[in-house]
């Protein structure tokens, strides 16, 4: 079955800081998604990789496709950076993503 | 930017009622799917349409669940007879080509059922 894990469950931290949030992935995949889902609800894309690292803005995200294992970075965090952060990956049909149970990050000002 | 439109944003419906949950895809996009989550729980895939058909459905898409694209710009999801377990965020999304490519999700429906 296929299984994504995610951790911590929760994290909170204070401005300035920087986050790590860890997934882990059981079966071999061709690339693997990170969310962030907005206290109303809404869900956004960041990024899907399948290899290496990709930037944007403060957000990092790298895999390790051998290891079956991808972390998501923020640098210097930010209170508006609050946000249900989740990691997916397609089935090999591709016609649907596997979730993770995300990680919930507070940012304190 | 383009979005994925979902209507309506909340809607409360009594246990045994059938309710459609609206979403209108992004215009070149020709994957179509619904998400849910529960309160509290993982998001969960439900359903994935292509080519007027269904693609790929999960468990939890039983005969209660149905998928239509009625006149080419709308893709709904009708429940004929809510349960109170039915409760949950109905997410929309639609893509160019599969899950593995650029996608895009709507703000979600809010399902209650009483």
């Amino acid at each position: 079955k296929n299984e994504v894990e995610q951790s911590p469950q929760n994290l909170t931290a204070q401005e300035g800081e920087f986050i790590t949030i860890n997934c882990s992935y059981s079966v071999g995949i061709s690339a693997l998604h990170w969310l962030q889902q907005h206290p109303g609800g809404g869900i956004v894309s960041l990024f899907m990789l399948s290899s290496g690292k990709k930037k944007h803005g403060r957000l990092i995200a790298t895999i390790n496709i051998q290891e079956k294992h991808s972390s998501l970075h923020i640098t210097a965090s930010h209170p508006r950076d609050s946000a249900v952060y989740i990691c997916a990956a397609p089935t090999d049909s591709n016609y649907q993503l596997i979730w993770g149970a995300g990680t919930k990050l507070i940012i304190k000002p | 930017e383009p979005e994925v439109t979902q209507t309506p944003s909340h809607q409360v419906t009594q246990m045994g009622q059938e309710v459609i949950l609206r979403c209108v895809p992004i215009s070149n996009h020709l994957y179509f799917y619904w998400y849910r989550q529960i309160l509290g729980q993982k998001v969960e895939f439900l359903v994935s349409f292509y080519n007027n058909e269904i693609s790929e459905k999960s468990e939890i898409f039983d005969d209660q669940f149905s998928v239509e694209r009625p006149d080419g710009s709308n893709f709904t999801l009708k429940i004929r007879s809510t349960k109170l377990e039915d409760s949950a965020m109905y997410f929309c999304a639609s893509s160019v080509a599969g899950m593995g490519y650029g996608y895009t999700f709507g703000s979600g429906t809010r399902l209650t059922v009483v």
